[in-house]
């Protein structure tokens, strides 16, 4: 069973500029999340979908983030404009159905750079 | 505010020795306790996990023992490998959301 896949694995960008970063679950998965993993930290929840509906996304700083999953598949998480403190990895997971979230399966993530 | 504390942030042990983490929690609402091991360069996967009505979980090498009343939990590596080296977060669910310890950094030392 092919695992979470993420894109790109690496990104470079200069403050203000704005960034997207691509997710496909593993397939079946109804439930799928992005965090973000800080250096030195665990991962912080950002968003959380049920199916193509959001289930979470009180951490999610909406003045500048944004996501969505519109087929109930495939995601996409964006950046705009980006801050110095946003460098950070941004990992993708899924789970079965919601009521299985304490099993996620996690993609290897993206690492974005700020400068 | 981070809702799992952590300990320590990291330790080195020889191989064959014993590696133990430390997890403490407020929020009793946590109804499920997963620990996560994550390699460099990859997400960090399950490795194993416990209901709060469970005071002990043993899978391989890999134990979860549980104190409610303190609200702590701790992860013990047997037996440590090179291979475990790694870096080891543990976990607590609530309303279907996970929150991350900040991390372990175990080194296994040949």
């Amino acid at each position: 069973e092919a695992g979470v896949a993420q894109s790109p694995r690496y990104k470079i960008i200069e403050k203000r500029q704005s960034v997207a970063f691509w997710c496909n679950p593993i397939s079946g998965h109804a439930t799928l999340y992005w965090y973000q993993q800080i250096l030195g930290q665990g991962p912080k929840l950002l968003i959380q979908f049920q199916n193509n509906g959001v289930v979470d996304d009180s951490q999610l700083p909406k003045d500048r983030f944004s996501a969505e999953r519109l087929k109930g598949v495939d995601s996409t998480l964006k950046i705009q404009p980006a801050k110095l403190e946003d460098s950070a990895v941004y990992l993708c997971a899924s789970s079965l159905e919601i009521a299985g979230s304490y099993e996620q399966y996690f993609g290897p993530g993206t690492r974005l750079t700020v400068t | 505010q981070q809702q799992v504390k952590q300990s320590p942030q990291s330790l080195i042990v020889q191989k064959g020795g014993i590696s133990i983490i430390n997890c403490a929690y407020e929020n009793t609402a946590f109804d499920y306790f997963p620990w996560y091991q994550q390699f460099p360069g990859k997400g960090p996967a399950l490795l194993i996990a416990i209901r709060p009505d469970v005071s002990e979980k043993k899978e391989g090498r890999f134990t979860i023992s549980f104190n409610k009343s303190a609200k702590q939990f701790s992860l013990h590596i047997m037996d440590s490998q090179p291979g475990d080296s790694a870096t080891y977060f543990c976990a607590a669910l609530n309303d279907y959301k996970l929150s991350f310890g900040a991390g372990t950094t175990v080194t296994v030392r040949a």
